[in-house]
């Protein structure tokens, strides 16, 4: 299975600051379709997850674009620029390039 | 709006069967993957079973292959994880979501294996 590691794993941040989150998976997960198989989520306290960016960097349906995804290969990272109280929760990684799809540990982000 | 309701939780003793149903609505059910994705007390996410579009394809995580069956009644809009053999380490919310990759997800609905 493949492995993902988030960086750090918890984070605090100040309101109007940017927050950035590392994500590596222990192989590529570019795909001979070309397509980039790396989302990100976001479990705000007491509900369920949220997609926030899927195949990277696009941002799904209703996202801020302050979310924004970038990286390739094992390396990916996401910004929040201008962090606001409402972003704060559990932030995911997960891969979906093959089964199983794995998630990596969650980073949880804090509102100094 | 796309909405998927879970249900059928509860509290269950090692060794038992619970059968999760998730309701879906506000999109084309037929034309998308489904998945359930479990969450332990305090932990993180954990993906546990897919199904294509019209059911002959599906897949589970090792840990529950052989006691887990998923499946779907497109007619109903809805999805079932057919939870057998269950033990402590499977009590988790499970949450139903659309798409391959999750994207619409409920609420979770919370299974407790326990004596």
């Amino acid at each position: 299975d493949i492995v993902m590691t988030q960086t750090p794993l918890s984070l605090s941040v100040t309101p109007g600051q940017s927050a950035s989150i590392s994500c590596k998976s222990s192989q590529s997960l570019l795909h001979s379709d070309g397509k980039t198989y790396l989302y990100w989520y976001l479990q705000k306290p007491g509900q369920s997850p949220q997609l926030l960016i899927y195949e990277v960097s696009s941002r799904f349906s209703g996202v801020p674009d302050r979310f924004s995804g970038s990286g390739s290969g094992t390396d990916f990272t996401l910004k929040i620029s201008r962090v606001e109280a409402e972003d704060v929760g559990v932030y995911y990684c997960m891969h979906g390039i093959h089964l199983p799809p794995t998630f990596g540990q969650g980073t949880k982000v804090e509102i100094k | 709006e796309v909405q998927v309701v879970e249900s059928g939780g509860g509290l269950v003793q090692p060794g038992g069967s619970l059968r999760l149903s998730c309701a879906a609505s506000g999109f084309t059910f037929s034309s998308y993957w489904m998945t359930w994705v479990r969450q332990a007390p305090g932990k993180g996410l954990e993906w546990v079973a897919n199904i294509n579009q019209d059911g002959s394809e599906k897949y589970y995580v090792d840990s529950v292959k052989g006691r887990f069956t998923i499946s779907r009644d497109n007619a109903k809009n809805s999805l079932y994880l057919q939870m057998n053999s269950l033990r402590a380490e499977d009590t988790a919310v499970y949450y139903c979501a659309s798409r391959y990759a999750p994207t619409y997800w409920g609420q979770g609905t919370l299974v407790t294996v326990s004596s």
